[in-house]
């Protein structure tokens, strides 16, 4: 059973730069043929799409978000991480990552992390 | 952007009672279409694929149908677990997007 698991600071200075980890269990990151997305849910609000990563390394991005994304993969720790750079408060939310089985169907979530953007 | 509506946004029912809630999709996305349910404090789950394929563990009592942009998502029997927010999501294009959700309490 995959099981996905998100880790990183629960409090970000705004401008400051938000990083998160995802260690993926039950299974390697590589085998198959995953994405490997991040999705946020700002509290009480609905799902964004923050973008995905693929175990080749090729990334795709919301545009929305484009310019202060990066998405990176640690093969050799089952691992994927998100950088999202010059925070604000609209950027405070519970953070997700999971499994993309099927161009855009994903099918395991991580627990999700709250990361609140404050001075 | 491909846009997501839902109706309705929230609705009250019984245990027992047949349940349905439509996903509209700004332009047509073929059957690119999830459906996934949230409980408070919860990751989403996977429900419906490719708009009516049930995922494997999910009860046969959910059931999803639709193309184009017109999609259903029907719980047949509702029963108290199944009391959550269900939102629908478009894999036709980047970026995905979602729903803003439909909440279903109990009356």
């Amino acid at each position: 059973q995959v099981q996905l698991q998100e880790s990183g600071p629960g409090l970000v200075k705004p401008s400051q730069t938000l990083s998160l980890t995802c260690t993926v269990s039950g299974g390697s990151i590589s085998s198959g043929s995953y994405y490997w997305s991040w999705i946020r849910q700002p509290a009480g609000k609905g799902l964004e799409w923050i973008g995905r990563i693929y175990t080749s390394g090729s990334t795709n991005y919301n545009p929305s978000l484009k310019s202060r994304v990066t998405i990176s993969v640690d093969t050799s720790k089952n691992q994927f991480s998100l950088k999202l750079s010059s925070v604000t408060a609209a950027d405070t939310a519970v953070y997700y990552c999971a499994r993309d089985s099927l161009a855009g169907t994903y099918d395991y979530w991580g627990q999700g992390t709250l990361v609140t953007v404050s001075s | 952007d491909i846009q997501m509506t839902q109706s309705p946004s929230s609705l009250s029912a019984s245990v027992g009672d047949r349940v349905t809630i439509t996903c509209r999709a700004s332009q047509s996305i073929s059957s690119y279409l999830n459906w996934y349910q949230q409980k408070p404090g919860k990751a989403p789950k996977l429900l419906i694929y490719a708009a009516s394929s049930l995922q494997s563990g999910v009860p046969s009592r959910f059931s999803g149908s639709g193309s184009g942009t017109d999609f259903t998502l029907t719980i047949s029997s509702l029963q108290p677990e199944d009391f959550a927010t269900y939102y629908c999501q478009q894999s036709y294009s980047t970026p995905p997007t979602f729903g803003p959700g439909t909440k279903v309490d109990i009356k």
